[in-house]
């Protein structure tokens, strides 16, 4: 079974402090994603990888930033947390051929007071 | 508009009874679309991938009218471990994956 893993299942941090997501899958899957999901918004992409060292933007890419230096590791930053930022971040992971056939992490649920 | 836009319930369904619902997509140039599976507090899982008219995996049936550029889901015999959110998903430009907000199906006794 593909396995994606997240650092932490509950974060709170303070406004203006910078935070990292990890990110880890243990199958081998080339692509990375990660998302944040908000009641009544969906689930929003917010960076993706297909590569070590390449990153992609999605749709709301702004405060936030990512690396990626290991195939099965994808770190998300945000570099100064801000209240709007209070969200559940999903990390997923897929093949590089199937890419839309992603496995979700079980999430953290980041609170920014 | 949004790209992918889904009903979002909730679905009260009977325990055995058949229950569908729609999603509706945008983007006229998607060919792949997906349905998720996301029980309370617990992450998306892929439960049914649609790349042409349809596709069936048990009591579950998806559909897709690209004249009406919807998809549908259809869950026969209903059970109380169907009760969760099904998201849509459909394949969007830039080699991304656009989601509906979830459709929140609970199954009764």
């Amino acid at each position: 079974d593909v396995k994606v893993t997240q650092s932490s299942r509950y974060l709170v941090k303070r406004t203006g402090e910078k935070v990292f997501l990890e990110c880890v899958q243990d199958m081998d899957h080339e692509n990375m994603f990660w998302y944040r999901q908000d009641p009544g918004l969906g689930l929003r992409l917010i960076y993706f990888s297909y590569d070590v060292k390449m990153k992609e933007k999605g749709d709301i890419p702004e405060g936030y930033s990512v690396s990626r230096e290991k195939k099965e590791r994808f770190s998300l930053i945000l570099e100064s947390a801000s209240t709007n930022q209070t969200s559940m971040y999903l990390c997923a992971s897929s093949q590089f051929r199937a890419r839309y056939e992603q496995y979700f992490g079980p999430g953290t649920r980041l609170t920014v007071t | 508009r949004k790209e992918v836009e889904q009903d979002p319930g909730p679905f009260n369904v009977p325990e055995g009874a058949t229950v569908a619902f729609n999603c509706t997509y945008s983007n006229s140039a998607s060919q792949s679309f997906f349905w998720y599976r996301q029980d309370c507090r617990k992450e998306p899982k892929l439960l049914m991938s649609v790349y042409s008219s349809g596709n069936e995996d048990g009591r579950f049936t998806a559909q897709l009218n690209r004249a009406s550029q919807y998809i549908s889901l259809l869950i026969r015999d209903s059970k109380l471990s169907d009760s969760a959110t099904y998201l849509c998903a459909a394949e969007a430009a830039g080699n991304k994956l656009t989601f509906g907000g979830g459709t929140r199906v609970l199954v009764k006794p």
